[in-house]
C-alpha cells in the first residue's frame, strides 16, 4: 500500500510555543491531504482539509489563525501549531488521498503532541 | 443522530470465531466505505473499502453494504488474537464535501486465546 510518513513522532513543548509538523507522501502525489486530531479513548476529528496550492478548508470550530496548514506540494503538507497550549496535547494525524488510484486515504503514523 | 454509528463495544470473542462488526450512516449521499483497524497508540491501518452493493472479500475479512439500509458491516473470519484492536468505520460523502471522511466512534474487539 501507499506510504505516507509523519514528522516529528512525538514533540514535548513548553506552552506557548509553536510546533511544525510535516506529513509526506512518499511513493505516491496527493493533491488533498487531510488533518485529523484523535483525544485520548475518542475518535478521529477531522481538523482542515489541505489542498496543494490553494487555502485549506477548516472544519467548524478549529481555529485557522492557531492551525497554520501550508500544501506547497503534491508530496508534502505540513501543520503548525502556533502558540500552543496544554489543551493542545493530543495525537495529530495526518492523510493523504492517492490522486491516482481511486482515491483511498493512507494515513501517516501520527504526532503524539504533548505541551507542558 | 450521530452521522456514522458503530455497534457498542466492546466485542469480545475466542480465537477461530467469526467477529462481526457493524456501522450505519446517516447520510444517504455517501459513496464509499472504509474499514480501518487501529492498534493503541497507532494511527489507523486501512484494512478494506466497499463502493458497490452486496459483499467484497478479501482474506478473512468480508465487508458487506446495503445502500437501502445505510448498513456497512466487516465480519472478521477465524479471528486471531493479533486481530484485537479498535476498528474505525469511515463514511465519505460526495458532493462539496468529496474526499472527508466522517468517522464512527469505534469499536474494540478483543480476540482472547
Amino acid at each position: 500500500g501507499a506510504v505516507v510518513s509523519q514528522h516529528p513522532s512525538r514533540v514535548i513543548c513548553k506552552s506557548g510555543t509553536s510546533v511544525k509538523i510535516e506529513c509526506r507522501s512518499l511513493d505516491f502525489q496527493a493533491t488533498t491531504m487531510f488533518w485529523y486530531r484523535q483525544f485520548p479513548k475518542q475518535s478521529l476529528m477531522l481538523m482542515a482539509t489541505s489542498n496543494e496550492g490553494s487555502k485549506a478548508t477548516y472544519e467548524q470550530g478549529v481555529e485557522k489563525d492557531k492551525f497554520l496548514i501550508n500544501h506547497a506540494s503534491l508530496t508534502l503538507s505540513t501543520l503548525t501549531v502556533t502558540s500552543a497550549h496544554p489543551e493542545d496535547s493530543s495525537f495529530y494525524i495526518c492523510s493523504a488521498r492517492d490522486s491516482g488510484g481511486r482515491e483511498t486515504q493512507y494515513f501517516g503514523p501520527g504526532t503524539r503532541l504533548l505541551v507542558l | 443522530q450521530k452521522e456514522v454509528e458503530q455497534n457498542s463495544g466492546p466485542l469480545s470473542v475466542p480465537e477461530g470465531a467469526i467477529a462481526s462488526l457493524n456501522c450505519t450512516y446517516s447520510d444517504r449521499g455517501s459513496q464509499s466505505f472504509f474499514w480501518y483497524r487501529q492498534y493503541s497508540g497507532k494511527s489507523p491501518e486501512l484494512i478494506m473499502f466497499i463502493y458497490s452493493n452486496g459483499d467484497k472479500e478479501d482474506g478473512r475479512f468480508t465487508a458487506q453494504l446495503n445502500k437501502a439500509s445505510q448498513y456497512v458491516s466487516l465480519l472478521i473470519r477465524d479471528s486471531q488474537p493479533s486481530d484485537s484492536a479498535t476498528y474505525l468505520c469511515a463514511v465519505e460523502t460526495g458532493g462539496t464535501s468529496y474526499g472527508k471522511l466522517t468517522f464512527g466512534q469505534g469499536t474494540i474487539l478483543t480476540v482472547h486465546p
